[in-house]
């Protein structure tokens, strides 16, 4: 298995709903990432896991909760989002996080969501 | 700073054209670079990373450290080579990757 799967394919969501973003890998990478790509936008970094732990957040607001269950599976949980945090939100993986880890990202196809 | 410039936010081309992409970083240690593809309504695709020195679908790119660029070169273009490019910069050990702000290639029949 060469991928990363990401659940739901879209996602309408209201500004008082909770929701999660699921991610999936199984090709026993040890960094998972979470970005955010506005349309015509390259993607932003939003969160970093090595090793099933949080290593980088670029500083995102606190109505995105991201957890790294187990080394396979990382969730980005939604909640009280406003109409601009509509995007496409990308889940990454890599073998490592370091220098010796030059094999670049898988990317999933994303999680289109709509804030309304 | 660490950061990526991609000049060009559309690059149009005929069928059978030389193309090439530029791209320039600035990094302040050994760089490691990377060419991503998106093709219309499909998922980011790694294309090329400069450590190999590969050739994937007749595209190749050089490091060029004195220059600081790691320009996209394909010497004949397809249609099926339209699509979105970006660069990338991969930062330390932190494995962030920095995008450059991408460049939309249309290649006409």
């Amino acid at each position: 298995d060469t991928e990363v799967t990401q659940t739901p394919k879209h996602l309408v969501m209201g500004m008082t709903n909770k929701k999660s973003l699921k991610c999936e890998q199984h090709m026993g990478h040890r960094a998972m990432y979470w970005y955010k790509q506005k349309a015509k936008k390259p993607p932003e970094l939003m969160f970093v896991y090595s090793y099933e732990k949080l290593s980088i957040n670029e500083s995102v607001p606190s109505r995105f909760s991201p957890e790294c269950p187990n080394s396979s599976l990382l969730n980005l949980h939604l909640h009280a989002l406003q109409p601009e945090d509509s995007a496409l939100y990308l889940c990454a993986s890599s073998p490592g996080t370091g220098a010796s880890y030059n094999y670049g990202y898988t990317f999933g196809s994303g999680t289109r969501l709509t804030v309304v | 700073a660490q950061r990526v410039t991609q000049p060009e936010k559309l690059l149009s081309v005929f069928k059978g054209a030389p193309v090439e992409l530029k791209c320039n970083y600035s990094y302040s240690g050994s760089p490691e670079l990377f060419w991503y593809v998106q093709y219309s309504r499909q998922r980011l695709q790694l294309l090329l990373r400069h450590i190999s020195r590969e050739s994937i679908k007749g595209f190749t790119a050089d490091l060029n450290k004195g220059e600081t660029s790691f320009h996209l070169k394909k010497p004949f273009a397809q249609e099926e080579d339209s699509a979105m490019y970006y660069c990338a910069l991969k930062s330390g050990n932190t494995g962030k990757l920095i995008f450059g702000q991408g460049t939309t290639l249309q290649v006409k029949p």
